[in-house]
């Protein structure tokens, strides 16, 4: 099956710093989505983003599908951006298939 | 507010008995998920169903069981024939199969220790 990768798995910032997220996935995929899991485990959908570009906000996402890699990027980070960031993607069937995650923590 | 719901937030299970986590929609989604969330990993499905009546086993089902009698729901219960249920469980669902329709939505999930 499809086998995804996300890095760094741990990021310490202060507040303020940008950050730059990355996932790589193995195969083709359709449907690949960024969420933010917060401290009391709810997943929030960041973006729905298979190819191309899209901003929303201090957050955006580049899926270059072609080379099979996603980026997600956070600008001005602020301490309500911590918690950890999954991407998962599907290649056919609608299960999402999710990387271990990358946890991110802002220093005040 | 449309959303999805789940109940319990937390639920203490003795070994060898049978549990029930309810989920429920109210987005008009066809599709509905089951997933299972351990300590410090990423989510893996259990059970998917795409429309009512008709569901599939995902990646890890054994010691799972699911119905989808009605488009608004989608229970999952926890048999005693799971062998590690203690996690976190998260209950999902997307408008159908096609594009932008894949999208996932989830809901708050329930916490599942077994004593």
């Amino acid at each position: 099956g499809i086998q995804v990768e996300q890095s760094p798995p741990d990021l310490i910032l202060q507040e303020g710093a940008n950050s730059t997220l990355r996932c790589n996935f193995s195969d083709s995929v359709n449907n690949l989505q960024w969420f933010h899991q917060n401290p009391w485990g709810q997943l929030i959908n960041l973006f729905y983003i298979p190819s191309g570009t899209k901003q929303n906000g201090r957050l955006s996402a580049t899926t270059v599908a072609t080379e099979r890699y996603s980026l997600l990027y956070i600008s001005s980070s602020q301490t309500t951006d911590s918690g950890v960031y999954f991407c998962a993607v599907s290649e056919g069937a609608q299960k999402l298939v999710f990387g271990q995650g990358t946890r991110l923590t802002i220093n005040p | 507010d449309g959303g999805i719901t789940q109940s319990p937030k937390y639920l203490f299970r003795k070994e060898g008995q049978n549990v029930t986590l309810s989920c429920e929609q109210n987005l008009n989604h066809d599709a509905m998920y089951w997933y299972r969330q351990d300590p410090g990993q990423g989510l893996r499905l259990i059970y998917y169903s795409q429309i009512v009546n008709d569901f599939q086993k995902g990646d890890i089902a054994e010691g799972y069981s699911v119905s989808r009698e009605k488009k608004e729901s989608f229970p999952l219960t926890v048999t005693s024939a799971q062998k590690n249920p203690t996690a976190f469980y998260l209950c999902a669902s997307s408008k159908g199969s096609g594009g932008a329709w894949n999208e996932q939505f989830f809901g708050p999930g329930t916490r599942l220790t077994v004593l």
